[in-house]
């Protein structure tokens, strides 16, 4: 009974690559977002979407895209990798601003 | 701008001993403030949601109190086991922002048996 869930867990790839990361929430949230974790453990938002409406937006490369097919699902496509994108990526989920749930995170290799 | 600072960045305790993990924000126009744990390699997991209007929460061994007018939030976690090791962040949610917390670093703590 996965509450959010990411794919992959592992991601190791080289320069240059495009790559995606899918999440899905089975909470029935109506809010989702995407966080990275860098190498110094320290967590920023990315991107969060309200029923398939992109609410947040943060100074990020427009390399990574994120798309929203419907309210469980939020993915994030990351084009021309470079090796400052390697981090951990979380995903969450909410119901408005209440409390958000995590899921358990990608880790992104760029070698 | 809201910062959250969590100190200490790291803390010992042998098994049975109360712990004391505090977290202080910048900007008191907050929604909420959430208590996380993050074991290694491992996502996060919610602990415990304050609300603007409440001044503490428990659940089972843990307790959190907010002040907002100070700044300050403080989980306690009574008789720590080794199981309570992990890395505990805070975050708060500014009220001009609907979704977008703002996590502290961190404190490290390790119960050691």
């Amino acid at each position: 009974d996965t509450a959010v869930s990411q794919t992959p867990k592992y991601l190791v790839t080289q320069m240059g690559n495009d790559k995606s990361i899918k999440c899905e929430q089975n909470l029935g949230h109506d809010t989702m977002y995407w966080y990275k974790q860098d190498s110094k453990k320290f967590l920023k938002i990315m991107f969060s979407y309200n029923n398939k409406e992109l609410i947040i937006n943060e100074t990020v490369p427009n390399r990574f895209s994120p798309k929203s097919p419907d309210k469980a699902h939020l993915n994030l496509h990351i084009n021309s990798l470079e090796l400052g994108d390697s981090a951990v990526y979380f995903c969450a989920s909410s119901q408005a601003t209440y409390e958000q749930y995590f899921g358990p995170g990608t880790r992104l290799t760029v070698t | 701008k809201q910062e959250v600072t969590q100190i200490p960045a790291a803390l010992s305790v042998p098994e049975g001993e109360n712990l004391v993990l505090n977290c202080s924000f910048t900007d008191s126009a907050i929604y909420n403030l959430q208590w996380f744990r993050q074991d290694p390699g491992k996502g996060l997991t919610s602990l415990l949601l304050i609300q603007s209007s409440q001044r503490e929460q428990t659940s089972g061994r843990l307790n959190a109190s907010l002040d907002k007018s100070s700044g300050r939030s403080t989980l306690y976690i009574a008789a720590s086991q080794p199981g309570d090791s992990a890395t505990y962040l805070c975050a708060v949610l500014p009220s001009d922002s609907w979704g977008k917390l703002q996590f502290g670093a961190g404190t490290q703590v390790v119960v050691t048996p």
